[in-house]
């Protein structure tokens, strides 16, 4: 069946450290995104890309990087710049545009700052 | 920017009772989408309205686009617990090429028996 992977699905980081999480799709999907969600919150996006190669900034990009190297992949980076990284960080893709076509979500990394 | 806000924040309601919530953009949308996160759960797309008035139907849950296409709302009827959940409506930003999504503040549902 196609999805999206996301994992782990939880982890633990000392502060300082850079953790990255990984977003896997074999859905054929153009499009991948990952949106930050802090308790009882809606979803606030940080990165998102359209084709490999390339990727924007989204609202709170601050702290985190990303990558697309291969169109199934989407890693997130959490720096040690992120200065509250503790959320649960969702992965989506979609076939295009968000304009025609609905997201599919993976099912999430929880991330913990201890 | 662009903002989406959803009506109520949340809503506890008997098993049975009928569930709406709503939903208003600060700008004209070319589409909206609904989701249902589940507690602990990722969010699952629902639907796409389109068309200015559209009314959509799945099962008990209506669906409507509003004539300005800047609010949206969801209706349960007849509500049973597994409608427990977050409710998101989602719009493409005005910036970005529309190709990203603006979701909106939620509305949690719990359905008491």
């Amino acid at each position: 069946d196609g999805g999206i992977t996301q994992s782990p699905k939880y982890l633990f980081r000392k502060e300082g450290q850079n953790v990255t999480l990984s977003c896997e799709q074999n859905l054929n999907h153009d499009a991948m995104y990952w949106y930050r969600q802090d308790p009882g919150q809606g979803l606030r996006l940080i990165y998102y890309s359209q084709i490999v190669n390339d990727f924007q900034k989204g609202d709170i990009a601050e702290g985190y990087s990303v990558s697309r190297e291969k169109k199934e992949s989407f890693p997130l980076t959490v720096t040690s710049a992120q200065k509250n990284p503790t959320a649960f960080y969702l992965c989506a893709s979609s076939l295009g545009g968000a304009a025609n076509y609905g997201y599919t979500f993976g099912s999430g990394t929880r991330l913990t700052v201890v | 920017g662009q903002q989406v806000m959803q009506i109520p924040q949340y809503q506890h309601v008997q098993e049975g009772e009928d569930f709406t919530t709503y939903c208003n953009s600060s700008t004209t949308l070319s589409n909206i989408q609904w989701y249902k996160q589940r507690p602990g759960g990722h969010p699952v797309f629902l639907i796409q309205l389109v068309k200015s008035g559209e009314v959509k139907k799945q099962k008990r849950l209506t669906f409507q686009f509003g004539e300005a296409k800047k609010n949206s709302s969801l209706h349960i009827t007849a509500t049973q617990t597994t409608d427990v959940g977050t409710y998101f409506c989602a719009g493409p930003s005005t910036g970005g090429g529309g190709n990203k999504l603006t979701f909106g503040t939620g509305t949690q549902l719990k359905v008491e028996l």
